[in-house]
């Protein structure tokens, strides 16, 4: 089965522009792996960002935006706030089956 | 509202089963697909199987090796999964959830349904 890759950890600074990203070991990602973002806070669920590579559910945050970029799904956040603060992962698709990327932990600080 | 309620969690021995429940409730359970999602103490999230809406097709993720088997029941709105030979690492946060629905005129819609998750504890 495919290894779905993101950074482990990034941070950023209040206020600051960071981009996640998430590769396929399969190739590039494209829209038909319909990449899905979620967000997940201690002790929650998690909860879709974006979905279908650059679409967001009505309680997305304008911040949030999603893209294909260099060969992966991108998920660029301008403006973090310390809310934004989480653990992020990427889901890709392959044919009915579904893998989640191993997370990247955001620090806003 | 929309809920995902699951239940059947808990401690269990190594090699043995447990069967998972998710109760829906407050959109039309039959024509959403339906995902089981896990989540070990500190760590990542796991895909691990998805169900379609009338059945007919289910998914798994190779990791689970035929031990775990996703079915449904429409007319009680629930999702099950059985999980059979447990080993330590399935101990996990268990999570029901639908990411897609489908219309009456079977076009797709994106939603964000999740459960709150159900802990599974495989130990001696």
């Amino acid at each position: 089965q495919a290894v779905v890759t993101q950074e482990p950890s990034l941070t950023v600074s209040p206020g600051g522009t960071v981009t996640l990203t998430c590769g396929s070991s399969t190739g590039p990602v494209t829209s038909a792996h319909y990449p899905y973002w979620f967000q997940q806070k201690p002790g929650q669920a998690p909860r879709t960002l974006i979905y279908g590579s650059k679409n967001k559910h009505s309680w997305t945050p304008a911040r949030f935006s999603g893209s294909l970029l260099g060969g992966k799904a991108a998920l660029t956040l301008s403006g973090a706030q310390p809310d934004d603060e989480a653990d992020y992962y990427c889901m890709l698709s392959y044919t009915g089956a579904k893998v989640f990327g191993g997370g990247t932990k955001l620090t806003v600080l | 509202q929309v809920q995902l309620v699951e239940s059947g969690g808990g401690v269990v021995q190594p090699g043995r089963s447990l069967r998972l429940s998710c109760e829906a409730s407050g959109f039309p359970f039959s024509r959403h697909a339906m995902y089981w999602v896990r989540q070990a103490p500190g760590k990542w999230l796991e895909w691990l199987t998805a169900i379609s809406y009338d059945a007919s097709n289910q998914y798994y993720a190779d990791s689970l090796k035929g031990r775990f088997t996703v079915s449904r029941d429409n007319s009680k709105n629930t999702l099950y999964l059985q999980m059979d030979s447990l080993s330590t690492e399935d101990t996990a946060v268990y999570y029901c959830a639908s990411l897609i629905g489908r219309d009456r005129s079977d076009n797709y819609y994106d939603v964000d349904y999740w459960g709150q998750g159900t802990l599974v504890t495989v130990s001696s």
